[in-house]
């Protein structure tokens, strides 16, 4: 049972637009999300977060919104570049609810291709 | 800074052979570890966890075992590999109390023949 689902597997987005990746869940304790970045070969790198009190967080060309009803988050990037061509990962914990020490379920991934 | 090593980065290795991998964080002390496999097309998958020295808790039933002998040391194990134990694996470390927190190492691709 997939509690945290990316349904897209791959994105294609030229370069200057904006890219949209979609993460639902299905989980209702699940109460903090992350989205990383992974580069072929090489392990995740922690991109942005956002807590449950909270339906957006921005960090430079990165925005997540959270839409709790919905039980669905997206990570937009604005403009995209093509070194951000990348497996995009979201991941979900159970955290101010008080969750265990296995910390993160993750999803599987939507492989975002920039192109020029 | 905090720093995680894994190694070694790519081990092929033939079906039956046993298997160590080794993962070591720096700059912080009472992390918990935790060892993932990236198959191909699955996502990441938790095998193993670690709230600390000589404690493991697994995540999923297979032929593979985990140990942490030091706080900061993680080792992942198998006696006999199996065709479907291939796949990237990586370690991750979390701050002591922020578990929803992880940094993970640059990985291990292993590819059993």
């Amino acid at each position: 049972d997939q509690q945290v689902k990316q349904n897209s597997p791959s994105l294609s987005v030229q370069e200057g637009r904006i890219s949209i990746l979609n993460c639902d869940y299905t989980n209702s304790m699940f109460d903090y999300f992350l989205w990383y970045k992974k580069y072929p070969a090489e392990g995740p790198t922690f991109l942005i977060s956002i807590s449950s009190i909270k339906d957006k967080n921005e960090d430079g060309r990165f925005t997540v919104f959270l839409n709790k009803s919905a039980k669905h988050l997206s990570l937009h990037i604005v403009p995209s570049q093509p070194g951000d061509s990348a497996v995009y990962f979201c991941a979900a914990s159970a955290w101010y609810s008080g969750g265990g020490a296995d910390g993160l379920t993750f999803g599987k991934g939507t492989h975002l291709i920039i192109q020029p | 800074s905090q720093t995680i090593h894994q190694w070694p980065a790519t081990l092929v290795q033939p079906v039956g052979s046993p298997l160590s991998l080794e993962c070591t964080v720096e700059g912080t002390s009472n992390p918990n570890l935790y060892w993932y496999r990236q198959a191909a097309g699955r996502g990441l998958q938790l095998l193993f966890y670690s709230v600390g020295i000589g404690q493991i808790s697994s995540e999923v039933p297979q032929n593979l075992s985990a140990s942490r002998p030091q706080d900061r040391q993680f080792i992942l194990s198998s006696k006999k590999l199996l065709l479907s134990d291939s796949g990237f694996y990586l370690c991750a470390w979390a701050p002591l109390g922020a578990y929803n927190e992880q940094f993970f190492g640059p990985g291990t691709r292993l590819t059993v023949l």
